[in-house]
């Protein structure tokens, strides 16, 4: 079985640019999550979807930042403009049965230079 | 004060000695705890899960909740080199809510 899978692994953008990172969490999971960490700091909760539904979107910074998860499926985060403080490990998990059994992606690195 | 709290270490642990790993946390309606093992850049990997204070053993492995002390450890007995990872302890803070709250994580290193 596929676990959960994140594109891509590193991307380097410059200040102002737009990136869109995705997740394939594992087939038939209906909870997904993304997370980040910034350098330094925890592991932070950014929001979490049922199928195609935001759950809960308290852990987005701001408004740059867009996730979405059309048909239930994959899910996309885009951040636009990115900005310095936007470097970090950006992870996707997902889970069948909410958060007891969450599967982690290997992460997103960003850097915005 | 962090709402979950570990020491970052780096914790040194000679092999086939015990492991503890302490995390705090600051909510007393907590209820869903989980220690998550971290190698370097890898995907965080669940381990243990706890729901219910005591102790709970899973092979080498043993979690240990106090919910009136507000604190959850995990024991690594006859560490091993491959034990050598982050450790993280995760909260879900709030009943109903599905986020864990994550703490720094504590780097352990076991010493052949």
């Amino acid at each position: 079985e596929a676990g959960v899978t994140q594109f891509p692994s590193h991307s380097v953008i410059e200040k102002g640019q737009t990136v869109t990172l995705r997740c394939d969490p594992i087939s038939g999971h209906d909870n997904l999550y993304w997370y980040r960490r910034v350098m330094g700091k925890e592991i932070k909760f950014l929001l979490h979807f049922v199928k195609e539904s935001k759950q809960d979107e308290s852990g987005m910074p701001n408004n740059r930042f867009l996730a979405e998860r059309t048909g239930g499926t994959y899910s996309t985060l885009k951040v636009q403009p990115a900005e310095l403080e936007d470097s970090g490990v950006y992870f996707c998990a997902s889970s069948q049965d909410l958060i007891t059994e969450a599967f982690f992606g290997q992460g997103t690195r960003l850097t915005v230079v | 004060q962090k709402e979950v709290e570990q020491n970052s270490g780096p914790l040194s642990v000679p092999e086939g000695a015990i492991a503890s790993l302490n995390c705090t946390y600051s909510d007393r309606v907590s209820q869903s705890f989980f220690w998550y093992r971290q190698y370097s850049g890898k995907s965080p990997e669940l381990i243990m899960s706890i729901y219910s204070n005591g102790d709970k053993e899973d092979g080498r492995f043993t979690a240990q909740l106090n919910k009136a002390s507000q604190y959850v450890s995990l024991l690594i007995r006859d560490s091993q080199p491959s034990d050598s990872a982050t450790y993280l302890c995760a909260v879900n803070l709030r009943e109903g809510s599905e986020k864990l709250t994550f703490g720094t994580g504590t780097r352990l290193t076991i010493i052949p």
